[in-house]
């Protein structure tokens, strides 16, 4: 079945840095990736996604990077604001099957 | 809000001791999801239904159950708890489960094995 690795496991960055989370993985007819954020003790929330026939999408700040041959995608954010501390976490969907990486602890520090 | 609702959103319980957790999906939404989250152990994929069927299975233990009903509602049933099925259970509901669709969540149901 699917398998979703997801590093780092916790980040802390400047405010006003990038951040970047990296994911990997092993079904390769996943076509599905969605990115979610959880503040602490709320529900996770689809903050961005991309579809397998897509490299690349933004929406502001976020953009999300899919390479289907090395069976990565990743997470950037740049301009980080404390607001954006939370964790994040990575899944992807092969056939009906929706499955969720470990998840990053992103800490921007003012 | 997401417009999935999940009751209770405490529970408290012994050892050993059965429990049902529920979960109402967004209106319009025929697939359920199930996930447990325990402390660094991020979002465990335990079921999914579809329109009443199980469509797809994860690491659900044998003591756990799960349906969803003709009203689409779901339920998540654990029994003989163990002090380590203390987690967060989240239901998500989507469209449908194929496709490029978003998965909601529910508040999750904190569930504390005494």
């Amino acid at each position: 079945g699917e398998n979703v690795e997801q590093h780092p496991s916790t980040l802390s960055v400047q405010e006003g840095d990038s951040a970047v989370i990296k994911c990997t993985y092993s079904d390769s007819a996943s076509n599905y990736f969605p990115w979610y954020k959880q503040e602490l003790g709320k529900r996770p929330q689809l903050i961005i996604d991309i579809r397998s026939n897509v490299g690349e999408k933004k929406d502001q700040r976020i953009a999300v990077t899919l390479n289907k041959t090395a069976k990565h995608f990743s997470l950037h954010i740049t301009e980080t604001q404390p607001e954006d501390s939370a964790v994040y976490f990575c899944a992807a969907k092969g056939g009906e099957k929706l499955v969720f990486g470990k998840g990053t602890k992103l800490t921007v520090n003012p | 809000d997401s417009g999935v609702t999940q009751t209770p959103k405490h529970l408290i319980t012994a050892t050993g001791q059965r429990v049902t957790l529920r979960c109402s999906p967004r209106s319009g939404d025929l697939s359920v999801y199930w996930y447990q989250q325990s402390l660094d152990q991020g979002l465990q994929f335990l079921i999914q239904y579809y329109n009443g069927e199980e469509r797809a299975k994860g690491n659900i233990l044998e003591r756990f159950s799960a349906q969803q009903f003709p009203d689409l509602h779901s339920e998540l049933n654990l029994s003989s708890l163990e002090l380590g099925d203390s987690a967060l259970y989240f239901c998500a509901s989507s469209v449908n489960p194929r496709g490029y669709t978003e998965a909601f969540f529910g508040q999750g149901t904190r569930l504390t094995v005494v």
